[in-house]
């Protein structure tokens, strides 16, 4: 079975320019999230989808930033205008359910905004 | 909030050695995680260990819930072992993880 697969792996932008982002979940998990390491700082968490339902986005930073869950399927992540302090690792995570259940996490874009 | 504070927050060791990371947390949770950050970035899933104890290959944890800490066991390191150390919890009746403040371990051939 698949696991979370995040794309790309790795991406350089020069500051203003637009990224997006992309997370595969496990198929049939209807829970995904984002989570983020900026500056060699704690993992933070963005934002929680149950299906293309946003529960809580909480942890979104500020307008710049615009997820989505298309058919509840992918989800995408999109920076705009990017920010040099948006520099980091943005990982991906799903699980079956939202409580009492492990979430799989993928192994994140590293993002470098220059 | 809950507070999840990790210990060592750094620790350099030489391939071979054995090692313990500590995870303490301040309040019920019912999940936790460990996991490896490597020096790429990319986010390895460890052990999914909201109590008991595991085991896989050269590592073990141990979560004892109801004193709210867990446990990480690396046993003869290697290099590829270096990187940072994160375990994250769910606070009972919440769905978030919330990560520690991690342990980044160098490991010297």
């Amino acid at each position: 079975e698949a696991g979370v697969t995040q794309f790309p792996s790795h991406s350089v932008i020069e500051k203003g320019q637009t990224v997006t982002l992309r997370c595969d979940p496990i198929s049939g998990h209807d829970n995904l999230y984002w989570y983020r390491r900026v500056m060699g700082k704690e993992i933070k968490f963005l934002l929680h989808f149950v299906k293309e339902s946003k529960q809580d986005e909480s942890g979104m930073p500020n307008n710049r930033f615009l997820a989505e869950r298309t058919g509840g399927t992918y989800s995408t992540l999109k920076v705009q205008p990017a920010e040099l302090e948006d520099s980091g690792v943005y990982f991906c995570a799903s699980s079956p359910g939202y409580m009492n259940t492990e979430a799989f996490f993928g192994q994140g874009t590293r993002l470098t905004v220059v | 909030g809950i507070q999840v504070e990790q210990s060592p927050p750094d620790l350099i060791l030489q391939e071979g050695a054995n090692s313990t990371l500590r995870c303490n947390f301040s309040d019920s949770v019912n999940n936790l995680q460990w996991f490896h950050q490597n020096p790429w970035g990319q986010l390895i899933n460890l052990f999914y260990i909201p109590s008991g104890t595991k085991q896989n290959g050269r590592l073990s944890a141990t979560t004892v819930a109801t004193e709210r800490y867990s446990l990480l066991y690396i046993s003869s390191s290697q290099t590829t072992d270096s990187g940072v150390y994160f375990c994250a919890v769910v606070v009972s009746g919440t769905y978030k993880y919330i990560f520690g403040t991690g342990t980044r371990l160098k490991v010297l051939a």
